[in-house]
């Protein structure tokens, strides 16, 4: 167990809607990532989030947003889904600010676009 | 941006033996380089990582090489075990990570 929650644990929806992924950092951990992994595929940089700014931003769509909360939880908020939208979705957190840092990934949220 | 390749793409090998994947990165300006390890439905794990004022980290059965010069990086495990077959990523960061695209492993008991 890493210490970073994710809820929740799978979600299945239809095409156009939109859905809110949830994150729980490790304790002290002031860095969220989130990353998609989509089915036999290697893990894409989504976006960073560091003590509730926006630190980095990979290949998110815009479609997607996030946020990072005072209490350090994040949010990733995907909309007008699509059925290529369906992957796991993992976040990780380190407690430093930059990404050259170990992450600790949670357990996924695995999203089902139908 | 940072780019990874990582070779192979599927590895198998018999018990005992060794196993070596190979990572290159395109930004010199890297300076970190973890090893993941992902079971089948399971999170990502760090095994081990490398930053890039050090050549070479072990760890017990797993290795890391790094050549800054020709900036590509190596994960060794040696007598491998079933329980190592799993799929191995390798990453490049320094303002964000970038992974490779995966190493299947097949450990053959």
């Amino acid at each position: 167990d890493s210490g970073v929650t994710q809820t929740p644990k799978h979600l299945i929806t239809a095409t156009g809607q939109r859905v809110t992924l949830r994150c729980s950092p490790r304790s002290g951990d002031l860095s969220v990532y989130w990353y998609q992994q989509s089915l036999d595929q290697g893990l894409q940089f989504l976006i960073q989030y560091y003590n509730g700014e926006e630190r980095a931003k990979g290949n998110i769509l815009e479609r997607f947003s996030a946020q990072q909360f005072p209490d350090l939880h994040s949010e990733l908020n995907l909309s007008s889904l699509e059925l290529g939208d369906s992957a796991l979705y993992f976040c990780a957190s380190s407690p430093r600010p930059g990404a050259a840092s170990e992450q600790y990934f949670g357990p996924g949220t695995r999203l089902t676009v139908t | 941006g940072e780019n990874v390749e990582q070779h192979p793409s599927t590895l198998s090998v018999q018990e005992g033996d060794s196993a070596v994947i190979k990572c290159t990165y395109s930004d010199s300006a890297s300076n970190y380089f973890p090893w993941y390890k992902q079971e089948l439905g399971k999170r990502p794990q760090l095994i081990i990582d490398i930053r890039s004022n050090v050549g070479e980290k072990k760890d017990q059965r797993i290795a890391v090489t790094l050549n800054k010069t020709a900036k590509h990086f190596s994960l060794h495990i040696t007598e491998t075990q079933p329980e190592d077959s799993a799929v191995y990523f390798c990453a490049a960061s320094m303002n964000d990570m970038r992974f490779g695209a995966g190493t299947r492993l097949t450990v053959k008991p």
